[in-house]
């Protein structure tokens, strides 16, 4: 049982690339989501997926895209790499038993462009 | 508007100095609050979660605790591997979004 995995584990791209960041899980959880992380800030969510095949934007889409591409998938892309999505990007999912909620998170994406 | 404050941003403690860490929360109907553990260069660690004020949680040197306005993460007797910022956040009834406060760096000095 992996967890959550998130691929690739740094990445550097030059403004105007795109590239597509992965993340997987294996515990069957429906819920699904991207989060980025500055520095002095908390987590911010970029966008959510609540079950296969739905998606939802969160408090900072703009500049990305996702695809909830099955029910262990979830990707995001940046289709045109700016200087300030520098960041490093966490994707998590959630188990919900009864009225507890647990986020679980991967190991996180370190991401700079230049 | 929902917001987390965490403080203090960075606190240094000798091993074994007993302290506590902040969360302060506005939100529209709290449906719960979360504290996580974040180590260097990997993600967040589920650590508690607490629903209504009054409420108390342990695990093993960490003890929280809920308000109807903060949170106390409570650490007795740290250790070094205690090191590490520790997160809080809150979800509200309305949305079920987590809105997360900066952190709180925990230094333990052998």
């Amino acid at each position: 049982n992996a967890g959550v995995t998130q691929t690739p584990k740094f990445q550097v791209l030059k403004t105007g690339q795109s590239m597509t960041l992965q993340c997987a899980q294996d515990m069957n959880h429906n819920s699904m989501y991207w989060y980025r992380q500055d520095p002095g800030m908390g987590l911010r969510l970029i966008y959510y997926s609540a079950s296969e095949g739905t998606t939802d934007k969160g408090e900072v889409p703009n500049g990305y895209n996702v695809s909830r591409l099955n029910k262990r998938e979830f990707s995001l892309r940046l289709e045109s790499a700016a200087p300030s999505q520098t960041s490093v990007y966490f994707c998590a999912s959630t188990v919900t038993r009864g009225d507890q909620e647990t986020q679980y998170f991967g190991p996180g994406t370190r991401l700079l462009v230049l | 508007e929902d917001q987390v404050t965490q403080s203090p941003e960075a606190l240094r403690l000798q091993e074994g100095e007993s302290s506590s860490l902040n969360c302060s929360y506005t939100v529209s109907g709290l449906r719960g609050l979360f504290w996580y553990r974040q180590d260097p260069g990997k993600g967040p660690e589920f650590l508690f979660t607490l629903y209504s004020a009054g409420e108390e949680k342990e695990k093993e040197r960490l003890k929280a605790t809920l308000t109807k306005k903060e949170s106390f993460l409570h650490i007795t007797a740290p250790k070094p591997e205690d090191s590490a910022t520790y997160l809080c956040a809150v979800q509200s009834g309305s949305n079920y979004q987590l809105i997360w406060g900066a952190g709180t760096k925990l230094i333990i000095k052998p």
